[in-house]
């Protein structure tokens, strides 16, 4: 079965400093990897997707994460941080490349200083 | 852009009682699902819907659960007789080919 373990629950960071949010998963199968964002009273909107391509993934909003198999891991970076990064993100597995049902994680708030 | 919507964004309802919660789905998307997130704690999987059938259930989606595409647009969720439990926030999601479009959710409480 499919799990995931968002390490942080709160992340906090000043505009400006990078960002590092730390995602490991555990999959029977080769997983699709996500990450989701969501806005106060949002929904959730997808940042980026892993489906067994290029190990390091470009988002939207400067995000980007790298998919390390040795590692089971799938951390969310940003190298710049901005006031509207404040949400909460979603570390998510599916079994299938075209993500039926979604495993998700806990959740960890990125709350921004200025 | 489209977008998935959902209403009510908050219904409060009393134990025992039947609630239906409302999607609209991207108009050429296929497949539809409904997630629970109860407080502090994850965003769960309930049931994936395509070709006016269930896919997949989770093993929270028991007999009180049903789901339904009434007409080209909506798809609904029915709870026959809510519990304290039932209480959560409730999202919609559609897609037609990698990615899953969320809806803002509806938020359940039941007293």
């Amino acid at each position: 079965a499919q799990s995931v373990t968002q390490l942080d629950s709160h992340v906090s960071v000043s505009e400006g400093t990078p960002v590092l949010l730390r995602c490991n998963y555990s999959s029977s199968y080769s997983p699709s990897l996500f990450w989701y964002v969501q806005h106060p009273n949002k929904g959730l909107q997808l940042l980026l997707k892993y489906t067994s391509a290029a190990t390091l993934v470009k988002g939207i909003n400067g995000f980007e994460a790298e998919f390390k198999k040795s590692e089971t891991s799938f951390h969310l970076t940003k190298p710049s941080a901005h006031m509207s990064d404040a949400a909460e993100y979603f570390c998510v597995v599916s079994e299938t490349e075209y993500g039926n049902k979604l495993v998700f994680g806990a959740g960890t708030i990125l709350r921004v200083k200025s | 852009e489209p977008e998935v919507t959902q209403t009510p964004s908050h219904q409060v309802t009393q134990m025992g009682q039947e609630v239906i919660l409302r999607c609209v789905p991207i108009s050429n998307h296929l497949y539809f699902y409904w997630y629970r997130q109860i407080l502090g704690q994850k965003v769960e999987f309930l049931v994936s819907f395509y070709n006016n059938e269930i896919s997949e259930k989770s093993e929270i989606f028991d007999d009180q659960f049903s789901v339904e595409r009434p007409d080209g647009s909506n798809f609904t969720l029915k709870i026959r007789s809510t519990k304290l439990e039932d209480s959560a926030m409730y999202f919609c999601a559609s897609r037609t080919s990698y990615e899953q479009y969320f809806g803002p959710g509806t938020r359940l409480t039941v007293t």
